[in-house]
């Protein structure tokens, strides 16, 4: 079974709109770390947000905010005001505490963001 | 400035002949890891080092090899045995392998196998 799971392979929003990228996952370790991540046409992988599973509170770091919802196993990303320049991949990642997951991120296949003027 | 540099960008390859990925740090991080990308794909850890002279395979380690004599380098050797070597090789690292700080990514290599 697949660990996280992004089931949009491609978004489209209106510049300056809001937009929400899906992210499940699956764990039964009860301490676990959710990662968002950008990756523009240049390749290189940028951290927007982190939620740790014991963070009472949606994480937010400027237009970025995670939605949490822990029960359903949701991670949903959300960009405010969207610019052209957030055209690019986005991955959801997981870190669990133990075994072998607790070294490793493990990523999603990712959603393309696709902002129109 | 401190980061991840990653060379060559791109590398052209002939099937049978292995070829290394330079993964160079100046973060001080403890931990480096190499990932591969394919097309529509998420990112697949192939190896991983939490210290020095130490390693452990990933996911997809069959057909890699890696070393780590020095703590800001970690180079990955994609060999002749590895079946299907064309990809998007990313390196990372950060400051401690079981932590819950993020992974700082070098902006990657591609591998083309001709």
């Amino acid at each position: 079974a697949q660990k996280i799971t992004q089931t949009q392979p491609g978004m489209f929003v209106q510049e300056k709109e809001a937009v929400t990228l899906d992210c499940t996952y699956d764990t039964s370790d009860p301490s676990y770390g959710l990662f968002w991540y950008k990756q523009p046409s240049s390749g290189e992988m940028i951290f927007l947000i982190y939620q740790g599973s014991y963070d009472q509170q949606n994480a937010t770091e400027g237009r970025y905010s995670l939605n949490f919802q822990k029960a359903r196993k949701s991670a949903n990303l959300v960009i405010s005001a969207s610019q052209l320049g957030d055209s690019a991949m986005y991955f959801c990642a997981m870190r669990e505490s133990s075994g072998a997951g607790s070294y490793q991120l493990t990523f999603g296949k990712g959603t393309k963001l696709s902002v129109i003027p | 400035d401190g980061g991840i540099t990653q060379s060559p960008k791109y590398l052209f390859r002939k099937e049978g002949q292995n070829v290394t990925l330079s993964c160079e740090q100046n973060l001080n991080h403890d931990a480096m890891y190499w990932y591969r990308q394919d097309p529509g794909q998420g990112l697949r850890l192939i190896y991983y080092s939490q210290i020095v002279n130490d390693f452990q395979k990933g996911d997809i380690a069959e057909g890699y090899s890696v070393s780590r004599e020095k703590k800001e380098s970690f180079p990955l050797t994609v060999t002749s045995a590895q079946k299907n070597p064309t990809a998007f090789y990313l390196c990372a690292s950060s400051i401690r392998a079981r932590e819950t700080g993020e992974l700082f990514f070098g902006e990657g290599s591609r591998l083309t196998v001709l």
